[in-house]
């Protein structure tokens, strides 16, 4: 079966452009979750949704994060402004459930802002 | 504060031999779930094993075990016979379940020396 997807790959951005990044997660997976992976480090935890509520943004670096999932499926996380340190790889993940054990993740989006 | 400690940035192991990568934690949460995730130089994270706070048992996954020391807030996870496949990062990781975010360490690099 399909894993979790996460498009594009790879994004080249100017600095202040707004970029839009989506993942698709297993299909009957009721949780989902975004990671941020800068260059050699390990990951950050940005937010996570059970079907489409995402009960805390805590995690989200500023107010020029954003995420939404719609139908209790696809997500998109948005960055508006980009800025330089927003460059990394960001890694979406899906499971079963909220309190499942195995999160399967997705190949990441490398973005690069120039 | 929730937090991952590893400890070791890079280690290196003989083929066939055991590994143990060390990973300690600090929560105030009873309920916590402690995972090990691998990362190849192909960048996609994979699941290895879980070991839950009120487990008696320490998990074990095939040839990954996770010594689990409660009292010293220790998950180290134990490698046997290691295989030149298992050179990668590898992550310790938390999810408190109030909350249900999630705490990544930074990683230790195993290279498997034939």
């Amino acid at each position: 079966g399909a894993g979790v997807s996460q498009s594009p790959s790879n994004k080249v951005t100017e600095k202040g452009k707004d970029v839009e990044l989506r993942c698709d997660p297993i299909s009957g997976h009721t949780a989902l979750y975004w990671y941020r992976q800068s260059l050699g480090q390990g990951l950050e935890f940005l937010i996570y949704f059970q079907g489409n509520s995402a009960p805390d943004k805590s995690g989200l670096p500023s107010d020029r994060f954003s995420a939404e999932r719609t139908g209790g499926s696809v997500s998109t996380l948005t960055i508006q402004r980009t800025q330089q340190e927003d460059s990394a790889v960001y890694l979406c993940a899906s499971s079963l459930e909220l309190v499942h054990d195995e999160q399967f993740f997705g190949p990441g989006t490398r973005l690069t802002v120039l | 504060a929730q937090k991952i400690t590893q400890t070791q940035p890079g280690m290196f192991v003989q083929e066939k031999e055991a590994v143990t990568l060390d990973c300690t934690y600090d929560t105030s949460d009873p309920s916590y779930g402690l995972f090990w995730y691998k990362q190849p130089s192909s960048g996609e994270m994979i699941f290895l094993i879980y070991q839950g706070s009120y487990d008696q048992q320490n998990a074990t996954e095939g040839r990954y075990s996770l010594n689990f020391q409660k009292a010293r807030k220790s998950a180290n996870l134990v490698i046997s016979a290691s295989q030149l496949g298992d050179s990668a990062m590898y992550f310790c990781a938390m999810r408190v379940n109030t909350g249900n975010q999630f705490y990544f360490g930074t990683g230790t690099s195993l290279t498997v020396i034939p």
